[in-house]
């Protein structure tokens, strides 16, 4: 069985500070991607960022990073110089390689509040 | 391009009712996956489409069901309706799964169903 947890259900930052989402993940798939979403209050999940496990390249895109860590099954997720807009849920999500086609796993989300 | 979009966006049912959602995926994409989000349960895969069959299916009852017409479009139905089945449905599509492990879902606003 997969599962993701996210153990931060909330944060609260002030804006232009960093804040990094954590992620750990359970899988038996020796192959497998991981993604992180973020929904805004309209409902819909905005893909953020994804990871396949046989590349552990961590990478930044703008003000987002990642880092993977296949020893610790870890994908945390950075935003850099955070902004009000950045306030959402955020969630991590595995999907895995044996036949799961589109099945996501999804972590339990991380409510980030952004202030002023 | 146009996005995932789900009909309608709100709905209200009483208990034992039953009640069909619609979700049109982007263009070009074949593959149809739904999953409900509860505060309680997070979000949940409900199942998966491709070329009008279902391919992979979460744990849900009988009475949540589906289907995938020619063009891709997707319907959900769920009978006998329950007060636990409140929740928000989210469609998502994306390339045929042969492509897809490496692509993310593409997610639209979801359906928000009430059932008092």
């Amino acid at each position: 069985a997969q599962k993701v947890t996210q153990a931060q259900t909330e944060i609260s930052v002030v804006e232009k500070e960093d804040v990094t989402l954590d992620c750990v993940y359970e899988t038996r798939d020796t192959t497998y991607y991981l993604f992180w979403y973020k929904q805004p209050p309209s409902g819909e999940l905005v893909f953020l960022i994804r990871r396949n496990s046989f590349d552990e390249q961590n990478e930044i895109s703008g003000r987002y990073s990642w880092n993977f860590q296949k020893s610790t099954s870890s994908f945390n997720f950075t935003i850099t110089a955070s902004q009000v807009v950045d306030s959402a849920v955020y969630f991590c999500a595995l999907r895995g390689s044996n036949n799961a086609g589109n099945m996501l796993t999804f972590g339990g989300g991380t409510r980030l509040m952004v202030k002023p | 391009k146009a996005g995932v979009t789900q009909t309608p966006r709100y709905l209200i049912k009483t208990r034992g009712q039953q009640v069909t959602l619609s979700c049109s995926p982007i263009s070009g994409h074949r593959s149809v996956s739904w999953y409900q989000q509860t505060p309680g349960q997070g979000l949940q895969f409900l199942f998966e489409y491709f070329s009008e069959t279902q391919r992979n299916k979460g744990n849900f009852p009988g009475r949540f069901s589906g289907r995938q017409f020619s063009n891709s479009r997707s319907e959900m139905n769920v009978s006998t309706l329950e007060l636990g089945d409140s929740a928000l449905y989210l469609c998502a599509s994306s390339l045929a799964p042969e492509r897809s492990y490496n692509s993310p879902l593409h997610f639209g606003n979801g359906t928000r169903l009430t059932v008092t």
